[in-house]
């Protein structure tokens, strides 16, 4: 099966500690994104990669760090810098600029 | 930037029923339009899509509208199903902006059986 994979589906962390969300894809789209939703809110972008070794501040980007090292792997890392960070987090691909993106199924983060 | 503006962020319509979005945008540069629709707790999925060079595109139930002049464009969604209500989002993308989309903050649409 071809797709977009996040793990994992829920998380808990306690206040102080960096953690990892991971964002996996067999599409062999060279463009991945990271994004957070808020309840009742739109997608707001943190970081995105168009191609490998290269990415790019989001919107929102304070208080995060990327990696994409793989063409099919951009991992997140949510840093205690993160004031906020309890959301949904939504990671995506597309082949190209301005190309359909395919959104994984979300990992909802909960800082305790 | 870009920012896209969409309404209405509610929608409540009785199974049947014809179900309008619509989204405005800011960057007369945007040249592709998705739609997404995403159910509780999932990532969202993209429903239907326009580019720039197209006024209309439509799919079953599901139509997409565009006015490039006014940068506007619109979700027709017609003879609504319950298991069509979810959340629905527009989005707007050009070349000269990395390919960055930007969304809307959503409608939540209810079809009531």
């Amino acid at each position: 099966d071809g797709g977009i994979t996040q793990s994992p589906k829920y998380l808990f962390r306690k206040e102080g500690q960096n953690v990892t969300l991971s964002c996996e894809q067999n599409l062999n789209h060279d463009a991945m994104y990271w994004y957070r939703q808020d309840p009742g809110q739109g997608l707001r972008l943190i970081y995105y990669s168009q191609i490998v070794n290269d990415f790019q501040k989001g919107d929102i980007a304070e208080g995060y760090s990327v990696s994409r090292e793989k063409k099919e792997s951009f991992p997140l890392t949510v840093t205690s810098a993160q004031k906020n960070p309890t959301a949904f987090y939504l990671c995506a691909s597309s082949m190209g600029w301005a190309d359909t993106q395919y959104f994984g199924p979300g990992t909802r983060l909960t800082v305790l | 930037g870009e920012n896209v503006e969409q309404h209405p962020s509610t929608l409540s319509v009785q199974e049947g029923d014809s179900a309008v979005i619509k989204c405005t945008y800011s960057d007369s540069a945007s040249n592709y339009f998705p739609w997404y629709k995403q159910e509780l707790g999932k990532g969202p999925q993209l429903i239907i899509d326009i580019r720039s060079n197209v006024g209309e595109k439509k799919d079953q139930r599901i139509a997409v509208t565009l006015n490039k002049t006014a940068k506007h464009f619109s979700l027709h969604i017609t003879e609504t199903q319950p298991e069509d209500s979810a959340v629905y989002f527009c989005a707007a993308s050009s070349n000269t902006n990395a390919g960055k989309s930007t969304f809307g903050d959503g409608t939540t649409l209810t079809v009531k059986p």
